[in-house]
């Protein structure tokens, strides 16, 4: 079965400029949530989809949006970026709320903000 | 607010020693999971142990298990018999059931000493 996909792996980006990652779940999840990681915060997390609704969000500001497509495949974007935005943004996938609890993490999209 | 704490934040162990790693979370919900995440210097996340707040026997995966004190809102790693490939940033993190977000601590880096 394979994993969580996350693309693009790494990209470079200019301060203004908007980017917008994917993410495939593994087959079946219908969940997916979406993590920021920095070196100085940790893991903050950014929003959670599940049947194309967006069911929970961190405290982010609003250039940060995300959407989910019907075959669970989700995108998030970012526009406006700004330096602090600099970091690897996780994608994370799982069964439904309250099964085993267990979220399964991608790779990662490391985004670089000059 | 729930939060995650992870008050070391680097340790090293020699091969074969064991170790352990400290948790302690902050909730007034019941119902939740406890997890550790290893996150190897190639990036993936991957579960290495997960408690049920509701089960008293502490969870154990071969060489890992957790020492989990509910009213104390402690949840430790013990790795014991270290091995090069325990190398890694490791995460406690906590998720109420009916929710899929997760919160996460800072992380402990742990180092294993040939």
């Amino acid at each position: 079965k394979a994993g969580v996909t996350q693309t693009p792996r790494y990209l470079i980006k200019t301060r203004g400029q908007q980017v917008t990652l994917s993410c495939s779940p593994i087959s079946g999840h219908r969940s997916v949530s979406w993590y920021q990681q920095t070196p100085g915060q940790g893991l903050q997390f950014l929003f959670e989809y599940f049947s194309e609704t967006q069911r929970n969000k961190g405290n982010f500001p609003g250039r940060f949006s995300g959407r989910q497509f019907s075959n669970s495949r989700s995108e998030m974007n970012v526009s406006t970026l700004e330096l602090g935005d600099s970091a690897l943004y996780l994608c994370a996938s799982s069964l439904q709320t309250g099964r085993t609890g267990e979220l399964f993490f991608g790779e990662g999209s490391r985004l670089t903000v000059l | 607010a729930q939060t995650v704490t992870q008050s070391q934040p680097e340790m090293s162990v020699q091969e074969a020693e064991t170790v352990t790693l400290s948790c302690t979370y902050d909730t007034s919900e019941s119902d939740y999971y406890l997890f550790w995440y290893k996150q190897p210097p190639s990036r993936q996340m991957i579960l290495v142990i997960r408690q049920e707040a509701y089960k008293q026997q502490n969870a154990t995966e071969n060489r890992f298990s957790v020492n989990f004190q509910k009213a104390a809102k402690s949840f430790s790693l013990k790795i014991s018999d270290s091995q090069l490939g325990d190398a890694a940033m490791y995460f406690c993190a906590y998720r109420v059931r009916r929710d899929d977000k997760i919160i996460f601590g800072k992380g402990t880096r742990l180092h294993i000493l040939p």
